[in-house]
This record gives C-alpha cells, sequence and structure tokens, in this order.
C-alpha cells in the first residue's frame, strides 16, 4: 500500500534551534495530518491542513500543505527539551474514507 | 477522564495462546480503528469500524478479529499468537470519515514468548 516517506529520519539539535521536517507521497492527498507520539503514548494530533497551497500554525509549529499535494512540510521555532518525541505526518487519500496513511516518522532528540 | 482507552497496557503471553484487546472511547466518535505499530515504529492500519459495521479490513490474518458491539466499544481479539504478532497495537477514533484527526489511545504492547 501507499506509504509517506519522512525526512530525516532522526535529528539532533540543540534547544532554541529551528527544526524542519517533510513528508513525501508517490500520488495526491485531501488532507495532511501531523502527529507527535511520546514514549509510551499514542500519537496527539499536532497540526491538520486540508487545502493545496494552506500553511497553517500552532503556537511554535508551522505547517504547510504542499501544492502538489503530494508533499508536506512541518517546522519547529525555538526547539525546547519537551519537543522530543517521533513526529509522524499521515495523509488521506482521495476515495479512502475513514483511512489515514501515515509516515514513517522523525524522531527528534534535543540537546541542552 | 481518558477519551480513549484501551486495556490491557502490556500483555505478554506464550506463542499459540489466544488473547484479546479491549478499546473504549467517550467522544461520541462514530468510527473506530485498530493500527498495528512495528518496532521501527511504522503505524500501519489494520482495521475501522462505523457505527459498528466494518469498512476497512487490511490484509490481516484471520487470526486477528475485531468485534464492535457499540459504536464506543472495539475489541480486537487474537487467536494463535505468533511471535511475528509483537509489537505496539493502538485504538483510535474519530468523527466521520478521519479527516479531522483521530483521537489515539496509549497503545497496548504485546509481547508474544
Amino acid at each position: 500500500g501507499q506509504q509517506l516517506n519522512q525526512s530525516p529520519q532522526s535529528m539532533f539539535i540543540q534547544e532554541g534551534e529551528d527544526v524542519s521536517m517533510n513528508c513525501t507521497s508517490s500520488s495526491i492527498f485531501n488532507t495532511w495530518l501531523w502527529y507527535k507520539q511520546d514514549p509510551g503514548e499514542g500519537p496527539v494530533l499536532l497540526i491538520a491542513l486540508y487545502k493545496a497551497g494552506e500553511l497553517t500554525s500552532n503556537g511554535r509549529l508551522t505547517a504547510q500543505f504542499g501544492i502538489t499535494r503530494k508533499d508536506s512540510f512541518l517546522n519547529i521555532s525555538a526547539s525546547i527539551p519537551s519537543d522530543v518525541g517521533i513526529y509522524f505526518c499521515a495523509g488521506q487519500e482521495p476515495g479512502t474514507a475513514s483511512k489515514l496513511t501515515f509516515g514513517t516518522g522523525t524522531r527528534l532528540q534535543v540537546t541542552l | 477522564d481518558t477519551a480513549v482507552s484501551q486495556t490491557p497496557k502490556y500483555l505478554v503471553t506464550q506463542m499459540g495462546n489466544d488473547k484479546s484487546i479491549k478499546c473504549e472511547q467517550n467522544l461520541g466518535h462514530d468510527t473506530m480503528y485498530w493500527y498495528k505499530q512495528d518496532s521501527k515504529k511504522f503505524l500501519k492500519i489494520m482495521f475501522s469500524y462505523n457505527n459498528k459495521e466494518l469498512i476497512i479490513n487490511e490484509t490481516v490474518p484471520n487470526r486477528f478479529s475485531p468485534k464492535s458491539p457499540d459504536k464506543a466499544h472495539l475489541n480486537l481479539h487474537i487467536n494463535s499468537l505468533e511471535l511475528g504478532d509483537s509489537a505496539v497495537y493502538f485504538c483510535a477514533s474519530s468523527q466521520g470519515a478521519g479527516g479531522y484527526g483521530y483521537t489515539f489511545g496509549s497503545g497496548t504492547r504485546l509481547t508474544v514468548v
């Protein structure tokens, strides 16, 4: 089935730095979502995007729905230690109601 | 007050056994899901139910059988457990087709020995 590729796979950054990650697919998506998963917990929704070109912010997080509808980007500004975790993109393809396809994940680690 | 709750949190069992994982949501959502997360953290959908009706059944061995007694509950029964079934299983719910995102439970870590 469809798989979303995320990059980078993992990253170490210093506290205060900005972070960028992206997600690409071989087919178009109607909806892009970004989730964060903390150890021992389920993923939690961060941002949802519904239109090509849409740019949405949630605090220090900003995400964009790519113009081609085949990619999405997440930026985190001024990272803090609690940003540590795994970030997943997820998308909903046309005609696949009730099914989200998840990306391969980006593991973020922050050093003080 | 937990929105999507799964039990048990941890499950260690021997190969060949049958086990169940329970899931309940109190969000009033009409769609529920089971996802499997493997050791590389990849999340893959297994099943989806809408108002107790099965709407997604991915390529999953028929040893896995979901049951939804009502729209607030979706349980997962696994027969004849195998070593490869070891993973974290997540229940989730959404209103409608999930375009506004899912709410996930905290997962059940299944270890088959």
